[in-house]
């Protein structure tokens, strides 16, 4: 089974809102990831959590707040988003170097 | 950092013709995959190839990491093969950052 879920599938939320996503896997993985899609664009990494911790923040800004309880499970908290963080955000899970991607969350910032 | 390039950025195919995708890497890596991003968002794995020949149905990849390239190759091609395909690379060890190429949009029509 290489599956990662993600939900929910699509959110829309206010620029005052508090909302979070979440992704899982049970394939065993140690490293999950955040990515942020924008349209006709590639994927581009934001977070990388290995083993439970963070070890990777590409200079996200701090409306943006991961969190991985366990190492199966994946948080990211949204607060005071702006319309230009509508985005797909997608999340992976690897056991090593191969990625294996979630279907993705579709975000529009009101 | 690394760079990729991807080439070419948009192709439209007749059904059952094939098709050569590129990807170029400025740098050694230890990690490249390709990927498929359907209509839907959703990305699936094809190949994880950071050197060497694979094949897997109507499509293979072959990269050469001495020359910092690598090719997918798709034959009988299906409307069902639309979509954008990616190359990603990864130069450190593994949970590292994953770089992704532009994509080459693909269209096939029947």
């Amino acid at each position: 089974d290489t599956e990662v879920t993600q939900t929910p599938k699509h959110l829309v939320m206010g620029m005052t809102n508090k909302k979070s996503l979440k992704c899982e896997q049970h394939m065993g993985h140690r490293a999950m990831y955040w990515y942020k899609q924008k349209a006709k664009k590639p994927p581009e990494l934001m977070f990388v959590y290995s083993y439970e911790k963070l070890s990777i923040n590409e200079s996200v800004p701090s409306r943006f707040s991961p969190e991985c309880p366990n190492s199966s499970l994946l948080n990211l908290h949204l607060h005071a988003l702006q319309p230009e963080d509508s985005a797909l955000y997608l999340c992976a899970s690897s056991r090593e170097y191969e990625q294996y991607f979630g279907p993705g969350t579709r975000l529009t910032v009101t | 950092g690394i760079q990729v390039e991807q080439s070419p950025p948009d192709l439209i195919l007749q059904e059952g013709a094939n098709s050569t995708l590129r990807c170029n890497f400025s740098d050694s890596v230890n990690n490249l995959q390709w990927f498929h991003q359907n209509p839907w968002g959703q990305l699936i794995n094809l190949f994880y190839i950071p050197s060497g020949t694979k094949q897997n149905g109507r499509l293979s990849a072959t990269t050469v990491a001495t020359e910092r390239y690598s090719l997918l190759y798709i034959s009988s091609s299906q409307t069902t093969d639309s979509g954008v395909y990616f190359c990603a690379v990864e130069r450190g060890t593994s949970y590292d950052k994953v770089i992704f190429g532009p994509g080459t949009s693909l269209s096939v029509i029947p």
